[in-house]
């Protein structure tokens, strides 16, 4: 099956500073590719849709100045949280879909763990 | 956005047992997708089962199976013969026309040894 690595798993900052997450479809290419919040207990709430060599679509609500999205590969997404708060502390994961369509499915990553001290 | 609820916070089963989770969502559209994503311990988001909207048959994988009820804009889950490893967080969701998954709150099921 379609694999997604996220790079880091979990990763601890201090406030103030930026974090990258990497988000990669391993035996596939990805036209969109999606990020995701998830608090503890709590369902997944989509922060923006990126597709390859275009900027990334954030929902409403979404700071796009903080949560910087870019695909620059079909196989490569980056989630980069600047200048980061405790708030921002939380579970980020991404998905990719091999082909735009309505029936082509996502496929998740393991999810990274974030931790703003 | 579409509105998918979950009204089942917490559900217990006894293994070997079937359990039912429910589903329901709100929608204008004709075409879509309906999931299941099993969310374990290890937060990784496994596809249990997946139904398309156009499809009149209920869509079975193994001990798992939905019933879609479209009219009523329902699609509940049903795991039968309940095993320790189902216990997990389960969503639902929902796929329509702009590609975007819409999640339900999730229901926490425990399974009793």
């Amino acid at each position: 099956g379609a694999v997604v690595s996220q790079h880091p798993s979990w990763v601890i900052c201090k406030s103030g500073t930026s974090v990258k997450i990497e988000c990669r479809s391993l035996d596939f290419q990805a036209t969109t590719m999606f990020w995701y919040r998830q608090f503890p207990k709590q369902s997944l709430m989509l922060m923006a849709t990126s597709n390859e060599g275009s900027k990334a679509t954030y929902e409403q609500g979404v700071e796009k100045d903080k949560f910087l999205i870019n695909h620059a590969s079909l196989t490569l997404s980056t989630l980069t949280v600047t200048s980061a708060h405790p708030e921002d502390s939380s579970f980020y994961i991404c998905s990719a879909s091999p082909l735009a369509g309505l029936y082509n499915e996502q496929f998740f990553g393991p999810g990274t763990r974030l931790t703003v001290l | 956005a579409q509105t998918v609820t979950q009204s089942q916070p917490e559900m217990s089963v006894q293994e070997a047992e079937t359990v039912t989770l429910s589903c329901t969502y709100d929608t204008s559209e004709s075409d879509y997708y309906l999931f299941w994503y099993k969310q374990p311990p290890s937060r990784q988001m496994i596809l249990v089962i997946r139904q398309e909207a156009y499809k009149q048959q209920n869509a079975t994988e193994n001990r798992f199976s939905v019933n879609f009820q479209k009219a009523a804009k329902s699609f509940s889950l049903k795991i039968s013969d309940s095993q320790l490893g189902d216990a997990a967080m389960y969503f639902c969701a929902y796929r329509g026309t702009d590609y975007k998954l819409s999640f339900g709150a999730g229901t926490t099921v425990t399974v009793r040894a």
